[in-house]
Protein backbone atom coordinates (compact mmCIF):
# COMPACT_ATOMS: atom_id res chain seq x y z
CA UNK A 1 0.00 0.00 0.00
CA UNK A 2 3.04 2.23 0.19
CA UNK A 3 4.17 2.05 -3.02
CA UNK A 4 4.21 4.98 -5.75
CA UNK A 5 4.45 3.43 -9.40
CA UNK A 6 6.04 5.59 -12.03
CA UNK A 7 5.65 4.95 -15.53
CA UNK A 8 7.29 5.24 -18.81
CA UNK A 9 11.17 4.24 -17.24
CA UNK A 10 12.47 6.63 -20.02
CA UNK A 11 11.00 8.95 -22.31
CA UNK A 12 12.27 10.71 -25.68
CA UNK A 13 10.70 14.04 -27.10
CA UNK A 14 11.44 16.70 -29.70
CA UNK A 15 12.21 19.90 -28.48
CA UNK A 16 8.64 21.67 -27.98
CA UNK A 17 6.70 18.34 -27.38
CA UNK A 18 5.18 17.95 -24.29
CA UNK A 19 5.98 14.84 -22.11
CA UNK A 20 3.94 13.26 -19.62
CA UNK A 21 5.20 11.20 -16.74
CA UNK A 22 2.46 9.41 -14.38
CA UNK A 23 2.41 7.59 -11.49
CA UNK A 24 -0.08 5.93 -9.14
CA UNK A 25 -0.62 5.51 -5.71
CA UNK A 26 -2.55 2.85 -3.59
CA UNK A 27 -2.70 4.44 -0.21
CA UNK A 28 -5.82 6.95 0.31
CA UNK A 29 -4.13 8.44 3.30
CA UNK A 30 -1.99 10.00 0.95
CA UNK A 31 -2.16 13.88 0.78
CA UNK A 32 0.85 15.37 -0.63
CA UNK A 33 2.95 14.36 -3.64
CA UNK A 34 5.72 16.22 -4.66
CA UNK A 35 7.76 15.92 -8.20
CA UNK A 36 11.56 15.96 -8.15
CA UNK A 37 14.49 16.66 -10.73
CA UNK A 38 17.08 15.21 -10.85
CA UNK A 39 20.30 16.01 -13.21
CA UNK A 40 23.47 13.35 -13.76
CA UNK A 41 25.83 13.17 -10.42
CA UNK A 42 23.45 16.21 -8.29
CA UNK A 43 21.07 15.52 -5.98
CA UNK A 44 16.94 15.78 -6.41
CA UNK A 45 15.55 19.34 -6.72
CA UNK A 46 11.68 19.87 -5.87
CA UNK A 47 10.08 21.22 -8.47
CA UNK A 48 6.42 21.07 -7.95
CA UNK A 49 3.73 19.48 -5.65
CA UNK A 50 0.03 19.12 -4.91
CA UNK A 51 -2.76 18.18 -2.45
CA UNK A 52 -5.32 16.37 -3.05
CA UNK A 53 -7.83 19.26 -2.96
CA UNK A 54 -6.98 20.64 -6.25
CA UNK A 55 -7.10 18.78 -9.43
CA UNK A 56 -4.35 21.13 -11.46
CA UNK A 57 -1.16 23.12 -10.61
CA UNK A 58 0.65 24.94 -12.58
CA UNK A 59 4.21 26.49 -12.43
CA UNK A 60 5.70 27.59 -15.45
CA UNK A 61 6.41 25.34 -17.70
CA UNK A 62 5.15 22.59 -15.24
CA UNK A 63 1.74 21.26 -14.40
CA UNK A 64 0.65 18.42 -12.37
CA UNK A 65 -2.83 16.96 -13.27
CA UNK A 66 -4.35 14.78 -10.28
CA UNK A 67 -7.10 12.38 -10.23
CA UNK A 68 -8.43 11.52 -6.74
CA UNK A 69 -11.16 9.16 -7.58
CA UNK A 70 -8.34 7.34 -9.96
CA UNK A 71 -5.63 7.56 -7.28
CA UNK A 72 -3.23 8.65 -9.88
CA UNK A 73 -0.85 12.06 -11.06
CA UNK A 74 1.26 13.31 -13.86
CA UNK A 75 3.64 15.48 -14.75
CA UNK A 76 2.90 17.84 -17.85
CA UNK A 77 5.99 19.84 -19.34
CA UNK A 78 4.94 22.37 -21.36
CA UNK A 79 7.34 23.24 -24.22
CA UNK A 80 10.33 21.11 -23.37
CA UNK A 81 13.71 22.34 -24.06
CA UNK A 82 16.87 20.19 -24.31
CA UNK A 83 18.05 21.62 -20.77
CA UNK A 84 14.91 19.99 -19.04
CA UNK A 85 16.77 16.10 -20.37
CA UNK A 86 16.95 14.96 -16.29
CA UNK A 87 15.31 12.18 -13.95
CA UNK A 88 12.18 12.70 -12.68
CA UNK A 89 10.45 11.11 -9.59
CA UNK A 90 7.47 11.16 -7.97
CA UNK A 91 6.71 10.72 -4.97
CA UNK A 92 3.57 10.36 -1.69
CA UNK A 93 3.28 10.84 1.77
CA UNK A 94 0.54 11.21 4.17
CA UNK A 95 1.41 12.06 8.16
CA UNK A 96 -1.10 9.54 9.29
CA UNK A 97 0.55 6.51 7.65
CA UNK A 98 4.17 7.77 6.85
CA UNK A 99 4.68 10.88 9.19
CA UNK A 100 7.36 12.80 7.30
CA UNK A 101 8.51 10.10 4.73
CA UNK A 102 8.28 10.37 1.48
CA UNK A 103 7.63 6.92 -1.12
CA UNK A 104 9.39 7.40 -4.08
CA UNK A 105 8.38 6.40 -7.52
CA UNK A 106 11.19 4.60 -9.64
CA UNK A 107 12.20 7.45 -11.91
CA UNK A 108 11.83 8.21 -15.44
CA UNK A 109 14.41 9.82 -17.44
CA UNK A 110 13.77 11.69 -19.76
CA UNK A 111 15.54 13.36 -23.45
CA UNK A 112 14.90 16.31 -25.05
CA UNK A 113 16.28 16.23 -28.49
CA UNK A 114 17.16 19.73 -29.71
CA UNK B 1 24.81 30.66 1.28
CA UNK B 2 21.55 28.54 3.15
CA UNK B 3 21.33 24.88 2.48
CA UNK B 4 23.01 21.14 2.81
CA UNK B 5 26.19 20.42 2.78
CA UNK B 6 27.26 16.86 2.28
CA UNK B 7 31.07 15.53 2.22
CA UNK B 8 33.09 14.38 0.77
CA UNK B 9 31.59 14.31 -3.20
CA UNK B 10 33.69 11.09 -3.53
CA UNK B 11 34.66 8.51 -1.29
CA UNK B 12 36.49 5.47 -1.62
CA UNK B 13 37.06 2.66 0.93
CA UNK B 14 38.32 -0.96 1.05
CA UNK B 15 35.70 -3.26 1.95
CA UNK B 16 35.54 -4.00 5.71
CA UNK B 17 36.14 -1.09 6.72
CA UNK B 18 33.41 1.12 8.28
CA UNK B 19 32.70 4.71 6.96
CA UNK B 20 31.18 7.61 7.74
CA UNK B 21 29.45 10.35 5.49
CA UNK B 22 28.73 14.32 6.85
CA UNK B 23 25.69 15.89 6.47
CA UNK B 24 25.06 19.73 7.74
CA UNK B 25 22.52 22.34 7.14
CA UNK B 26 21.99 25.19 8.00
CA UNK B 27 18.08 25.76 7.19
CA UNK B 28 16.76 25.33 10.64
CA UNK B 29 14.94 22.10 9.54
CA UNK B 30 13.72 19.84 12.43
CA UNK B 31 13.76 16.57 10.02
CA UNK B 32 16.51 15.26 8.39
CA UNK B 33 17.04 11.93 6.48
CA UNK B 34 19.57 9.73 4.56
CA UNK B 35 18.62 7.75 1.21
CA UNK B 36 20.51 5.51 -1.10
CA UNK B 37 20.44 5.32 -4.70
CA UNK B 38 21.37 3.02 -7.45
CA UNK B 39 22.37 3.20 -10.90
CA UNK B 40 18.55 3.27 -12.74
CA UNK B 41 16.78 3.43 -9.61
CA UNK B 42 15.14 5.42 -7.34
CA UNK B 43 15.53 6.53 -3.56
CA UNK B 44 15.22 4.48 -1.11
CA UNK B 45 15.30 5.84 2.83
CA UNK B 46 17.59 4.63 5.30
CA UNK B 47 17.18 6.67 8.38
CA UNK B 48 15.33 9.29 9.38
CA UNK B 49 15.64 11.98 12.24
CA UNK B 50 12.23 14.11 13.27
CA UNK B 51 14.45 15.86 16.18
CA UNK B 52 17.25 16.11 17.73
CA UNK B 53 18.76 12.43 19.87
CA UNK B 54 16.05 10.73 18.12
CA UNK B 55 16.19 8.67 14.63
CA UNK B 56 14.00 5.90 12.99
CA UNK B 57 15.06 2.79 10.57
CA UNK B 58 13.99 3.29 7.28
CA UNK B 59 13.23 0.58 4.51
CA UNK B 60 16.61 -0.14 4.29
CA UNK B 61 18.72 0.26 7.77
CA UNK B 62 20.38 -3.11 7.67
CA UNK B 63 24.30 -2.17 7.67
CA UNK B 64 24.14 1.64 8.78
CA UNK B 65 24.27 3.56 11.72
CA UNK B 66 23.08 7.08 12.38
CA UNK B 67 23.37 10.01 15.30
CA UNK B 68 21.83 13.08 15.74
CA UNK B 69 23.45 14.92 18.23
CA UNK B 70 22.64 18.20 17.39
CA UNK B 71 19.91 19.86 15.05
CA UNK B 72 22.37 20.57 12.20
CA UNK B 73 24.11 17.45 11.59
CA UNK B 74 22.93 13.62 10.76
CA UNK B 75 26.00 11.84 10.39
CA UNK B 76 25.47 8.42 8.64
CA UNK B 77 28.16 5.50 8.91
CA UNK B 78 28.14 2.54 6.67
CA UNK B 79 29.45 -0.25 8.58
CA UNK B 80 31.12 -3.49 7.19
CA UNK B 81 28.32 -5.34 7.83
CA UNK B 82 26.57 -3.78 4.85
CA UNK B 83 26.79 -5.67 2.13
CA UNK B 84 26.78 -3.78 -1.08
CA UNK B 85 27.90 -0.48 0.01
CA UNK B 86 28.60 1.18 -3.17
CA UNK B 87 25.48 3.52 -3.92
CA UNK B 88 25.15 7.53 -4.06
CA UNK B 89 23.97 8.55 -0.75
CA UNK B 90 22.21 11.75 -0.39
CA UNK B 91 21.06 13.79 2.79
CA UNK B 92 17.69 15.82 2.85
CA UNK B 93 16.03 17.79 5.38
CA UNK B 94 12.45 19.67 5.80
CA UNK B 95 11.40 21.83 8.37
CA UNK B 96 8.40 20.96 10.80
CA UNK B 97 5.40 23.63 11.06
CA UNK B 98 3.43 24.62 13.93
CA UNK B 99 -0.44 22.35 13.08
CA UNK B 100 0.94 20.28 11.04
CA UNK B 101 4.19 18.40 8.84
CA UNK B 102 6.03 20.07 6.37
CA UNK B 103 6.49 17.01 3.51
CA UNK B 104 9.22 19.61 1.62
CA UNK B 105 12.30 17.91 1.69
CA UNK B 106 15.56 19.20 0.10
CA UNK B 107 18.10 17.12 -0.74
CA UNK B 108 21.97 17.74 -0.53
CA UNK B 109 24.62 17.27 -3.17
CA UNK B 110 24.95 13.61 -2.51
CA UNK B 111 28.28 11.21 -1.68
CA UNK B 112 29.15 8.73 -4.05
CA UNK B 113 30.81 5.54 -2.08
CA UNK B 114 32.46 3.41 -4.06
CA UNK B 115 33.89 0.21 -1.85
CA UNK B 116 36.34 -2.32 -3.41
Amino acid sequence: QQQVKQSPQSLIVQKGGIPIINCAYENTAFDYFPWYQQFPGKGPALLIAIRPDVSEKKEGRFTISFNKSAKQFSLHIMDSQPGDSATYFCAATGWETSGSRLTFGEGTQLTVNP
Amino acid sequence: DGGITQSPKYLFRKEGQNVTLSCEQNLNHDAMYWYRQDPGQGLRLIYYSQIVNDFQKGDIAEGYSVSREKKESFPLTVTSAQKNPTAFYLCASSKQIPGGPSYEQYFGPGTRLTVT
